[in-house]
């Protein structure tokens, strides 16, 4: 079974906070990708990558970038927390010939 | 670019009744995908359809994808209190770049 982990289930930052989020895959996944839902936008592609050191913007990569040195582990990073970055934070791992995604348990991130 | 259109946004039933997703793409896609999530819980793959006019049956649930290969639907037969939770479209475009739905989230009446 596919395994995608996330450091953390429930996070509360302040605003101006640098926020790491982690997330490790242990199925050798070439891909790996950030979403954040909200509800009723559904998924929203932050930025993803397909090998290591390697990095692709999304559809909303603004106050994000994105760390890629392990092929097993993917990071999101918020430079400077702000309110509007408040949201459900999900990874997700493929391989490299399949395009099924198969998503971490999410991290749910406030920032006051 | 490219836009995945799903309606309802939210669907309330009757146990027992019937329940249809539909998803709806702006380019035709290489294939579309269906995930379902449990409220607190996260995307879970369910199906992959690649073909044109593609119908696939798990049990309860009935996927299609159309002809043109920009829309596809979800039919839940007889629904159960356990099939609650959002369901997800996800269209395969350009670049293999997955873009998902925004979601219809499903709830029952017992």
């Amino acid at each position: 079974d596919v395994k995608v982990t996330q450091s953390s289930r429930y996070l509360v930052k302040r605003t101006g906070e640098k926020v790491f989020l982690e997330c490790v895959q242990d199925m050798d996944h070439e891909n790996m990708f950030w979403y954040r839902q909200d509800p009723g936008l559904g998924l929203r592609l932050i930025y993803f990558s397909y090998d290591v050191k390697m990095k692709e913007k999304g559809d909303i990569p603004e106050g994000y970038s994105v760390s890629r040195e392990k092929k097993e582990r993917f990071s999101l990073i918020l430079e400077s927390a702000s309110t509007n970055q408040t949201s459900m934070y999900l990874c997700a791992s493929s391989s490299s010939g399949g395009e099924t995604q198969y998503f971490g348990p999410g991290t749910r991130l406030l920032v006051l | 670019g490219q836009q995945v259109m799903q309606i309802p946004q939210y669907q309330h039933v009757q146990e027992g009744e019937d329940f249809t997703t539909y998803c709806n793409s702006s380019t035709t896609l290489s294939n579309i995908q269906w995930y379902k999530q449990r409220p607190g819980g996260h995307p879970v793959f369910l199906i992959q359809l690649v073909k044109s006019g593609e119908v696939k049956k798990q049990k309860r649930l009935t996927f299609q994808f159309g002809e043109a290969k920009k829309n596809s639907s979800l039919h839940i037969t007889a629904t159960q209190t356990t099939d609650v939770g959002t369901y997800f479209c996800a269209g395969a475009g350009s670049a293999s770049k997955i873009i998902f739905g925004s979601g219809t989230r499903l709830s029952i009446r017992p």
